[in-house]
């Protein structure tokens, strides 16, 4: 079954240190998505990408925080000045459509900001 | 009023039984509604989508109710590998942003 990837699974980073998480959708998806779950908590959205543009993305996605198609297949995000916050699990997820159709999760990145 | 509500459980259940988790929502114009479940320290795994005529999908049975805005999910003869957090999931709009619930809990012993 395909899946979505991403890299690194763990990274630990310190505070104001600029962090880039990679993830490779599923190759005949259109439709690219970061969420994140700050442990303990629920999964939050952050930023939808669709036709090389943000699509949509809510207020945690600020100015901080960008995300980029390089190349034909990677989807990435960066965060540009890490927080204590920012500790969090990130995971990227990718859908044929749009969002009422099914979304694929990949296993996730664990951000630690010491 | 949180977005999506849901009992954070624990919900003990022993092997064979029945068991309903509920789950509220805020937005009376949201699309799409799914169930997720996601193990422990895993990604979200869909488990099924729910339809106003409610659906079935072996030993799950999700339904809706758009008045009342509020979704269910009925796993029956429980199994302990169904153990794990039930994550209720709205799509609130036409876009493509999901928005979660807190997820509960359910622990199914022999």
């Amino acid at each position: 079954e395909p899946e979505v990837t991403q890299t690194p699974s763990h990274q630990v980073t310190q505070m104001g240190q600029e962090v880039i998480l990679r993830c490779v959708p599923i190759s005949n998806h259109l439709y690219f998505y970061w969420y994140r779950q700050i442990l303990g908590q629920k999964v939050e959205f952050l930023v939808s990408f669709y036709n090389n543009e943000i699509s949509e993305k809510s207020e945690i996605f600020d100015d901080q925080f960008s995300v980029e198609r390089p190349d034909g297949s990677n989807f990435t995000l960066k965060i540009r000045s890490t927080k204590l916050e920012d500790s969090a699990m990130y995971f990227c997820a990718s859908s044929a459509l749009r969002a009422e159709y099914t979304i694929y999760f990949g296993e996730g990145s664990w951000l630690t900001v010491v | 009023r949180k977005e999506v509500e849901q009992d954070p459980g624990p919900f003990n259940v022993p092997e064979g039984a029945t068991v309903a988790f509920n789950c509220t929502y805020s937005n009376s114009a949201s699309q799409s509604f799914f169930w997720y479940r996601q193990d422990c320290r895993k990604e979200p795994k869909l488990l099924m989508s729910v339809y106003s005529s409610g659906n079935e999908d072996g030993r799950f049975t999700a339904q809706l109710n758009r008045a009342s805005q509020y979704i269910s999910l009925l796993i029956r003869d429980s199994k302990l590998s169904d153990s794990a957090t039930y994550l209720c999931v709205v799509n609130p709009s036409a876009g493509n942003m999901l928005t979660f619930g807190g997820g509960t809990r359910l622990m199914v012993k022999p």
